[in-house]
């Protein structure tokens, strides 16, 4: 059974860091892997979703990379700002759903 | 377009009762599906549909029913509401399964007293 596991759980940072969030998944036989941001009591924003043949996607300051040899996925963030605070969750789409993490909780001070 | 529409934003129920979360999508998607979103759980899948007229079971699907008599609509039905079913719903669609990006509504929070 497919599991996805977000780490950390919650980060908090300066205004300006670059960060790194982490998803790890345990069966490499997904489809793809889509980046959401959640903001408090609103829906999913699709941020980007990177299909299993592809190693990248880019869009704006964020960048996502995907290994799936390794069971990993990784969301950059550049230069972030308090805008960017929210919970990032990532989603494997394995046979016919989307297999969430619980997901990583940003908070960026200014 | 509007994209992936829910009503009602919010809800409370008494144990007991029954009722039905709508979800619309205006995006001529054939694939739609319902998650909950629980503290500490994550989301999980309900129920979900490959087109219009076939349906099936998600992981957590036990006290909910669907149908899908268009491509647009997938109404979401609560046979008789217990308090383990108090949580936020979510609807998403996306052209197919397999590959493609979902697009999530902005959800229902219900409530069952």
């Amino acid at each position: 059974k497919q599991e996805v596991t977000q780490i950390p759980a919650a980060l908090s940072v300066p205004e300006g860091e670059n960060l790194v969030l982490n998803c790890s998944f345990t069966d490499s036989a997904i489809y793809n892997l889509q980046w959401f941001r959640q903001d408090p009591g609103k829906g999913l924003t699709s941020l980007l979703l990177i299909q299993s043949s592809q190693r990248e996607q880019t869009s704006g300051r964020l960048n996502a990379s995907l290994d799936k040899s390794s069971g990993r996925s990784t969301l950059y963030i550049a230069a972030s700002q308090p805008g960017d605070s929210a919970t990032y969750l990532c989603a494997a789409e394995a046979g016919t759903a989307l297999i969430f993490g619980k997901g990583t909780t940003l908070s960026v001070s200014s | 377009n509007a994209g992936v529409t829910q009503t009602p934003k919010f809800q409370v129920l008494k144990t007991g009762q029954s009722m039905t979360l709508q979800c619309a999508q205006d995006m001529n998607h054939e694939y739609m599906s319902w998650y909950r979103q629980d503290p500490g759980m994550g989301l999980r899948l309900i129920h979900y549909s490959v087109g219009a007229g076939i349906t099936d079971q998600g992981e957590v699907p036990n006290g909910y029913n669907v149908s899908r008599s268009t491509t647009e609509d997938f109404p979401l039905r609560l046979l008789s509401a217990a308090p383990s079913q108090t949580s936020v719903y979510f609807c998403a669609s996306s052209y197919g399964r397999g590959g493609y990006e979902q697009y999530f509504g902005p959800g229902t929070r219900l409530t069952v007293t």
